[in-house]
C-alpha cells in the first residue's frame, strides 16, 4: 500500500456542484494532516489543516477518519476558480526525524 | 514579507555536467525542504534541515545530489554529473518548526532540464 494514495482525476464538476476528494494513508501514527492546493505550474500553497475530527472554511470541509485512516476534503459550491489540483499530505515525525509525503494530487477542474 | 525565493528559476544544462540550485527561506524559519516534481507527478521528498543540519539524507535520489544549509538560513542543492532523469522542478519549502503541526511554505521553484 502507498504511504498516501489519491485518486488522480481529473473530476469534471459543473459551476455550483458539491465535490469530495479522499486521500488514504498508511501510517496509523500520523498525527496532522494538510491539504495544499497546486494550480498548474505554480507552486503548493496550503489550503487547511486536519486535525482530530476535523476543519471547516468557509465553502471548505475537512474530515478525518482514524479508523479507516482516510482524510476527506468537500467543496460545496464550486467556483471556476476552485479549479486546481489538492495536495494531501501527510507529515510524520519520529524520534525526531520528519519526513513529509505528498500524494500525487486530485485534479479538480470546474466547468461554466 | 518575503517568501520563500529559489534561484535560478529556470536552468538548463548539459548531461554530465554538475548544477547548484539555491534556496532562501523566510526569516526565523528552522525547517526547510527539500522536494522535486517531475511532469504529472507528485512532489517526492528528498531533505530536510532542521536549523544547519540533515537527520536523513534517504530520501535523495543518488550519491550524485547532496545539500547544505548554512547559518540556518540559505540551502543550496547541488547535482552531480546530470542525467536527463534528474529533469524536474525542484520546489524548496520553509516552515517555523516543523512540517507535523507548522504550514509550509513553498519557493517558486527551479526548473531543471537536462539535455
Amino acid at each position: 500500500r502507498k504511504e498516501v494514495e489519491q485518486d488522480p482525476g481529473p473530476f469534471n464538476v459543473p459551476e455550483g456542484a458539491t465535490v469530495a476528494f479522499n486521500c488514504t494513508y498508511s501510517n496509523s501514527a500520523s498525527q496532522s494532516f494538510f491539504w495544499y492546493r497546486q494550480d498548474c505550474r505554480k507552486e503548493p500553497k496550503l489550503l487547511m489543516s486536519v486535525y482530530s475530527s476535523g476543519n471547516e472554511d468557509g465553502r471548505f470541509t475537512a474530515q478525518l477518519n482514524r479508523a479507516s485512516q482516510y482524510i476527506s476534503l468537500l467543496i460545496r459550491d464550486s467556483k471556476l476558480s476552485d479549479s486546481a489540483t489538492y495536495l494531501c499530505v501527510v507529515p510524520s515525525d519520529s524520534g525526531g526525524y520528519q519526513k513529509v509525503t505528498f500524494g500525487i494530487g486530485t485534479k479538480l477542474q470546474v466547468i461554466p | 514579507g518575503a517568501g520563500v525565493s529559489q534561484s535560478p528559476s529556470n536552468k538548463v544544462t548539459e548531461k554530465g555536467k554538475d548544477v547548484e540550485l539555491r534556496c532562501d527561506p523566510i526569516s526565523g524559519h528552522t525547517a526547510l525542504y527539500w522536494y522535486r516534481q517531475s511532469l504529472g507527478q507528485g512532489l517526492e521528498f528528498l531533505i530536510y534541515f532542521q536549523g544547519n543540519s540533515a537527520p536523513d539524507k534517504s530520501g535523495l535520489p543518488s550519491d550524485r545530489f547532496s545539500a547544505e544549509r548554512t547559518g540556518g538560513s540559505v540551502s543550496t542543492l547541488t547535482i552531480q554529473r546530470t542525467q536527463q532523469e534528474d529533469s524536474a522542478v525542484y520546489l524548496c519549502a520553509s516552515s517555523l518548526v516543523r512540517a507535523s503541526t507548522d504550514t509550509q511554505y513553498f519557493g517558486p521553484g527551479t526548473r531543471l532540464t537536462v539535455l
